[in-house]
C-alpha cells in the first residue's frame, strides 16, 4: 500500500530564510508526486507536480521540488520564504492509472517577521 | 483554474440526523470525485472514490451504509452521513478530477465541510 511520510510537523522560519520540507513515499511502482498548500481558511491548492522527465520541478510562488528516485523522496524547497507562505503543506502521491491521492500528515509552516 | 464548490461549509446537528454534503465542479467535468476525511492535525484519509454513473468504491473500514455517496452527474457528487453520531464529527473534503484529456490530471479540492454532531 502507498504511504507518504512528512518528517516535520511544524516548521518556524524567519522571513528570507531558506525552506526545505521533507517528503518520503512508499510505493512499489510508477508514481506521480504532488505538493499541495492550504492557506488558513482556504482549500488545498496545487503547488507543483511531478509525473516524469526532469526530476527538478518548479511550481508556483517560487517553490520547487526534487524527485530523487533512489531515496523515494520529493522534498519541497524555496530559497527565501515570505510571511505569506505561512500555511500547511501536504505531500501526496498516486500511482499509475491515476489512482486517488494518498497524503502525508502535512507540515505547518509559520514564517515570522 | 478548476474550481470545486463544496456546501455547506459548516453544519451542526443533533445525533441521529442525516446530513448531506454537496460537491460541485464549476468549470470542468469531473468524471471522478473523491471524498476525504480529516481529523485534527492528521492527514486526509480517503473514504471513497466515485465515478459518474456508477457505485462508489469505499476504502477499507468505511461503512458504505453510513456514508452514502451519489455521483449522478459530471458536476455533482453528494455525501450523506446517515444517522450521524458524535464520532462522525470531522472535516470532510471533496475532490474532483477532470477526466477530459486523457493525460494525468491533478485533483482539485473543495473548501471542506466541518461537521459537528451534538
Amino acid at each position: 500500500a502507498q504511504s507518504v511520510s512528512q518528517h516535520n510537523h511544524h516548521v518556524i522560519l524567519s522571513e528570507a530564510a531558506s525552506l526545505e520540507l521533507g517528503c518520503n513515499y512508499s510505493y512499489g511502482g510508477t508514481v506521480n508526486l504532488f505538493w499541495y498548500v492550504q492557506y488558513p481558511g482556504q482549500h488545498l491548492q496545487l503547488l507543483l507536480k511531478y509525473f516524469s522527465g526532469d526530476p527538478l520541478v518548479k511550481g508556483i510562488k517560487g517553490f520547487e521540488a526534487e524527485f530523487i528516485k533512489s531515496k523515494f523522496s520529493f522534498n519541497l524547497r524555496k530559497p527565501s520564504v515570505q510571511w505569506s507562505d505561512t500555511a500547511e503543506y501536504f505531500c501526496a502521491v498516486n500511482g499509475a492509472g491515476n489512482t486517488p491521492l494518498v497524503f502525508g500528515k502535512g507540515t505547518r509552516l509559520s514564517v515570522i517577521a | 483554474g478548476a474550481v470545486v464548490s463544496q456546501h455547506p461549509s459548516w453544519v451542526i446537528c443533533k445525533s441521529g440526523t442525516s446530513v448531506k454534503i454537496e460537491c460541485r465542479s464549476l468549470d470542468f467535468q469531473a468524471t471522478t470525485m473523491f471524498w476525504y476525511r480529516q481529523f485534527p492535525k492528521q492527514s486526509l484519509m480517503l473514504m471513497a472514490t466515485s465515478n459518474e454513473g456508477s457505485k462508489a468504491t469505499y476504502e477499507q473500514g468505511v461503512e458504505k451504509d453510513k456514508f452514502l455517496i451519489n455521483h449522478a452527474s459530471l458536476t455533482l457528487s453528494t455525501l450523506t452521513v446517515t444517522s450521524a453520531h458524535p464520532e462522525d464529527s470531522s472535516f470532510y473534503i471533496c475532490s474532483a478530477r477532470d477526466g477530459g484529456t486523457g493525460i494525468i490530471q491533478p485533483q482539485h479540492f473543495g473548501d471542506g465541510t466541518r461537521l459537528s454532531i451534538l
